[in-house]
């Protein structure tokens, strides 16, 4: 059962555009979560951050928005740069799953110059 | 800091071999995590340690793997027999907190290796 789901595998944007990066959650007792950024041959590196009292956090060129009653969250990137191409990976976490980090599949954005 | 150092970065073997996965975690992190990357199901989280102890191998797919953290500088992951379904990219993550989800405490990734089982 994949309680984190990204939909989109893969994303493609001109550089200087707003990449939009989505994900779905089906566990409400989710309280935090969580985007990290992978290059290629290297591992996940964090990047940001939202916990569920929050519905936005904003970390310069990165803001993610948090909508509970949806269960949805999303990443913006603004503007976008070619070196932002990465997979970016989201998870969450909560008291349920033992206040471990469930990801999901990742999705693969692509920014063009 | 060296941060999470994993051996091999490539395995190539042959089904019903015996593969061991190597995991280095950042001196004084806490836990140490093991995770599998594939396309359908993204980051899996397989097993973690706290202070060296097994806390959560729920996530093993089978018998047929087994981690262990013989000292808190140390960890393996072993697949005997391996399968060709078992190729993906293995993780191995340490922290300070069990989550990871501190700002000042995310999960450090090691570089993976990648196995591949023909």
């Amino acid at each position: 059962d994949q309680q984190v789901k990204q939909n989109s595998p893969s994303l493609s944007v001109q550089e200087g555009r707003i990449s939009i990066l989505n994900c779905d959650y089906t566990n409400s007792m989710f309280d935090y979560f969580l985007w990290y950024k992978k290059y290629p041959a290297e591992g996940p590196t964090f990047l940001i951050s939202i916990s569920s009292i929050k519905d936005k956090n904003e970390d310069g060129r990165f803001t993610v928005f948090l909508n509970k009653s949806a269960k949805h969250l999303s990443l913006h990137i603004v503007p976008s740069q070619p070196g932002d191409s990465a997979v970016y990976f989201c998870a969450a976490s909560g008291p349920t799953s033992g206040s471990r980090l469930t990801f999901g599949e990742g999705t693969q954005l692509t920014v063009n110059p | 800091d060296a941060g999470v150092i994993q051996s091999p970065r490539h395995e190539v073997t042959e089904m019903g071999q015996e593969v061991t996965l190597r995991c280095k975690p950042i001196s004084g992190h806490d836990y140490l995590f093991w995770y599998r990357q594939t396309m359908m199901r993204g980051l899996e989280l397989l097993i973690y340690f706290n202070n060296n102890v097994p806390i959560d191998d729920s996530g093993m797919p089978e018998d047929r793997f087994s981690a262990k953290m013989p000292n808190a500088s140390f960890s393996t992951l072993k697949i005997q027999p391996s399968e060709p379904r078992d190729s993906a990219v293995y993780f191995c993550a340490s922290s300070l907190s069990l989550t990871g989800i501190s700002y000042n405490s995310p999960l450090h990734f090691g570089n993976g290796t990648r196995l591949t089982v023909t």
